[in-house]
């Protein structure tokens, strides 16, 4: 079936370093992939998205390019700040069976420090 | 309120009784979906409606499991004879869906509740 690999973490950097998250997929067809974002004490909330091959989703100052030949959809920020810190998940949605079921990767622990 | 918002936010039970947990979606989302998250772990797929129907119920673990949204709207996700396996955080989220007459298609934007956290002693 359908899933999502992220790289382990935590992962601690210092204000204003380059962040990289990997995520790599597995799906039939062509799924629509996701980052989501859960800040301490809060909910999931969508960070950004990419539809089909070559997007390139954008949001907060992060970014992810859709590579279907490598099936990766790794997380990207140039600068990254105190308040990044936060678990990123990975996520697709396929049509697998005709289910449209968004499928989440296990999470990566981002801490910032000041 | 705006969100989609679970009740009840924490309930404790004792091995063998049976809970029930609820979801309010967002006002006119067609899809409704249910994951259960350990700690440190992704959200786990449980099932999902479009309206009232129960588009896909593989994720439930066995058939302690039901989930129900009767008219479309409130959801309630049962569990019966719990176990402390059981022991989780479950979300609810919704999402808005377009419907064409070639079926369902999911934006994939999914909005989640704040979660029941339920312990199993």
């Amino acid at each position: 079936g359908d899933s999502v690999t992220q790289m382990e973490g935590p992962v601690t950097l210092s204000e204003e370093a380059f962040l990289t998250i990997n995520c790599t997929y597995t799906a039939t067809g062509y799924p629509s992939l996701f980052w989501y974002v859960q800040y301490p004490g809060e909910g999931l909330q969508l960070l950004l998205k990419a539809t089909k091959a070559d997007d390139k989703g954008s949001n907060k100052g992060f970014e992810a390019t859709y590579r279907k030949e490598t099936t990766s959809f790794h997380l990207e920020k140039g600068s990254v700040q105190v308040s990044d810190s936060a678990v990123y998940f990975c996520a697709l949605i396929g049509a697998q069976g005709g289910s449209e079921k968004l499928v989440f990767g296990k999470g990566t622990k981002l801490t910032v420090n000041p | 309120g705006a969100g989609v918002s679970q009740s009840p936010r924490y309930k404790v039970t004792k091995r063998g009784q049976d809970v029930a947990l609820r979801c309010d979606p967002i006002s006119g989302h067609v899809s409704l979906y249910w994951y259960r998250q350990a700690l440190g772990q992704g959200p786990e797929f449980l099932t999902y409606f479009n309206y009232e129907a129960q588009q896909d119920k593989s994720g439930l673990p066995n058939d302690r499991f039901s989930a129900e949204r009767p008219e479309g709207s409130i959801s309630t996700l049962t569990i019966q004879r719990t176990e402390q396996r059981d022991s989780a955080m479950y979300r609810c989220a919704s999402s808005l869906t377009t419907v064409s007459i070639f079926g369902f298609a999911n934006t994939g934007e999914l909005f989640f509740g704040e979660g029941s956290r339920l312990t199993v002693l």
